[in-house]
């Protein structure tokens, strides 16, 4: 019974190129949640996504990111043109219904660093 | 959702009981106590939750006073392992999703 899986789990970017994050939910969740925690700072909720729709991206920056989660395969972060500032570990978190008292499952992070 | 209030950081012996308190005193009645740590470079782990009543699992005990307004978590016997930073949050139920928001934590640094 695999967990979160993310991958990459450490991606190396000179500024403007892009970044792609994949993040494969545990089996039977359907809702996918991506975080930022940026060097010696706390998490900071970046988007909420189910199959196909986004859900709550008020933590998503206004340019240049953006989310999916397609009905198949796993869901995708994407930053374009990437800065320094977006140096930076990625989490992503998944979850098997969006009411009541559930538990986010988390993966091991995605490390972008940003040359 | 309610805002939490914990100490930055603490430290416990090896072996010891570990009680990291957490205040939140403007909880409302159907907002859960939860509790996740990250161990450093990792990705947060899931501990416990609770509503009203005290709550116990094979990692940790949460007791929550009468008037809900602040809660402890017990770790029963501190090991290195434990050193992590600890979450309290207070999540309310909503239809559009379950987001946890992150304060600053408890820093736990275990002694031997």
């Amino acid at each position: 019974n695999a967990g979160v899986m993310q991958n990459p789990r450490h991606l190396v970017r000179r500024r403007g190129q892009e970044a792609r994050l994949r993040c494969s939910p545990m089996k039977g969740h359907s809702h996918v949640y991506w975080y930022r925690q940026l060097p010696e700072e706390g998490l900071k909720f970046m988007v909420y996504l189910q199959k196909e729709n986004i859900i709550d991206e008020s933590g998503m920056p206004k340019e240049r990111f953006s989310a999916e989660f397609p009905k198949e395969g796993p869901s995708i972060l994407r930053i374009q043109q990437v800065v320094r500032g977006d140096s930076a570990a990625y989490f992503c978190a998944s979850s098997p219904k969006s009411s009541g008292a559930n538990v986010l499952t988390f993966g091991a992070g995605s490390r972008l660093t940003v040359l | 959702d309610a805002k939490t209030t914990q100490p930055p950081s603490m430290d416990c012996a090896e072996g010891r009981a570990a009680n990291l308190p957490c205040n939140h005193s403007t909880i409302s009645g159907n907002e859960y106590v939860y509790w996740y740590r990250q161990i450093h470079s990792q990705g947060p782990q899931y501990i416990i939750h609770g509503l009203k009543n005290n709550e116990t699992n094979e990692m940790a005990s949460l007791i929550i006073t009468e008037d809900r307004k602040s809660s402890t978590l017990i770790l029963p016997h501190a090991t290195l392992r434990d050193t992590a930073v600890y979450y309290c949050i207070v999540r309310v139920e909503k239809a559009a999703g379950n987001k946890l928001t992150f304060g600053g934590g408890t820093r736990v640094l275990v002694k031997p």
